[in-house]
């Protein structure tokens, strides 16, 4: 099976709240984690990464929480917009890999106005 | 600054046929990547390059051939076009630090295989 995977295929959400959005890996060798939004007809973009060394890592609305005893990593976005609604990737990388990044199978945010 | 241009955006074939996705980038960047994407359902990696002349399978590579004779361009073939190859197909190119690996996609190519 896949070694990363989200809780929750569909997340919907009123504009203004804070969304969560889950992601479980399952390598401990795993260091490096991005998450990617994808909207409608386009290419999944970098949002935030964050390395193992990390708990914590913070960008323009958006948080990422890394829980390394648990294999859980969250992505926070806060005050959530319209245009925040997408399908949002986490992606892992292992050390010693071949530097291409296993993707998990996404989480749909749907944001309400 | 084009980024990663993919083309076809859109492509119908017949079962049997041959074709050939153009990815092509403008970052420099050494490592470039194919991936499907089916509906409900992530990214599966195909084939990978870590540079020029060098490239690798990925996850499902069945089906599919590369080649990376520049830096700049990392062609995918179909070989001979199945409706299992039915999919969206997104190239990508990475810019890889000490510390992070970025990953920048093209736009996609929606692919009907009849």
């Amino acid at each position: 099976g896949e070694s990363v995977g989200l809780h929750l295929p569909t997340l919907s959400v009123q504009e203004g709240d804070n969304s969560i959005i889950n992601c479980a890996y399952s390598n401990s060798a795993s260091d490096y984690f991005i998450w990617y939004k994808q909207e409608s007809g386009k290419g999944p973009q970098f949002i935030i990464d964050i390395r193992s060394n990390m708990d914590k890592r913070q960008g323009q609305r958006v948080t990422v929480l890394l829980n390394k005893t648990v294999k859980h990593l969250s992505l926070q976005i806060a005050a959530t917009q319209p245009g925040d609604s997408a399908v949002y990737f986490c992606a892992e990388n292992m050390a010693g890999g071949s530097y291409i990044p296993t993707f998990g199978r996404g989480t749909s945010l749907i944001v309400h106005p | 600054n084009a980024g990663v241009t993919q083309t076809p955006k859109f492509q119908v074939l017949k079962t049997g046929q041959s074709m050939t996705l153009q990815c092509a980038q403008d970052m420099n960047h050494e490592y470039m990547s194919w991936y499907r994407q089916d509906p409900g359902m992530g990214l599966r990696l195909i084939h990978y390059s870590v540079g020029a002349g060098i490239t690798d399978q990925g996850e499902v590579p069945n089906g599919y051939n590369v080649s990376r004779s520049t830096t700049e361009d990392f062609p995918l073939r179909l070989l001979s076009a199945a409706p299992s190859q039915t999919s969206v197909y997104f190239c990508a190119s990475s810019y890889i630090t000490g510390t992070t690996n970025i990953q920048y996609f093209g736009a996609g190519t929606r692919l009907s295989v009849l």
